[in-house]
């Protein structure tokens, strides 16, 4: 069964602390990408990237970045978390050229205090 | 920005009935996808409309697209108690590599 693996389910980290956000795919897609999603805003694109090495902004890429050193890893990267980065972080990925849409991963809800 | 827009917000039907959910976007697209959303989970993906078709089945789900009117409504049938979940729909307009924009929701509740 293909999916999309984050790392953590939960996480409380406090102001200040780098966060670290592992997304893991196993479909050998060309494309991945992070949204943050907050009550009554839906989805929110962060960054994207279509290529290893690659990395597009977003909507709200202030106060993150990312990185894809390997095509099936994509790591969110919050520098200095601050608590209006409290959300629940959501990663997909899809296929470049299909179309099919895209398959997400369970969420990371970060808690940051 | 918001793309899509779902309408209602929140439905509430019971169980057997038909649910329908709308979805209105702002800018020309090249696809409309719907997605479902189980209470704090990931969103998985439902059906994918191209702009050039203007009606879509899979299983009980039908999706209509209207790029005139720029809208797209997704319809429900038999509605089961393990329909209650999220629904988002998500535009692309990149003509080329995908990049989607979701709307916030349509929170559905089935009644048992």
């Amino acid at each position: 069964d293909v999916k999309v693996t984050q790392s953590s389910r939960y996480l409380v980290k406090r102001t200040g602390e780098k966060v670290f956000l592992e997304c893991v795919q196993d479909m050998d897609h060309e494309n991945m990408f992070w949204y943050r999603q907050d009550p009554g805003l839906g989805l929110r694109l962060i960054y994207f990237s279509y290529d290893v090495k690659m990395k597009e902004k977003g909507d709200i890429p202030e106060g993150y970045s990312v990185s894809r050193e390997k095509k099936e890893r994509f790591s969110l990267i919050l520098e200095s978390a601050s608590t209006n980065q409290t959300s629940m972080y959501l990663c997909a990925s899809s296929s470049q050229g299909q179309g099919d849409g895209y398959t997400f991963g369970s969420g990371t809800r970060l808690t940051v205090v | 920005s918001q793309q899509g827009e779902e309408d209602p917000q929140a439905l509430s039907i019971q169980e057997g009935e038909n649910a329908t959910m709308n979805c209105s976007y702002k800018t020309s697209i090249n696809n409309l996808q719907w997605y479902r959303q189980n209470s704090g989970r990931g969103l998985v993906h439902l059906i994918l409309i191209r702009s050039n078709e203007r009606e879509k089945h899979s299983g009980r789900l039908r999706v209509t697209l209207d790029t005139s009117k720029k809208s797209s409504s997704l319809l429900i049938t038999a509605s089961r108690a393990a329909d209650t979940a999220s629904y988002f729909c998500a535009t692309d307009t990149n003509f080329g590599n995908e990049k989607l924009t979701f709307g916030t929701g349509t929170r559905l509740t089935i009644i048992p």
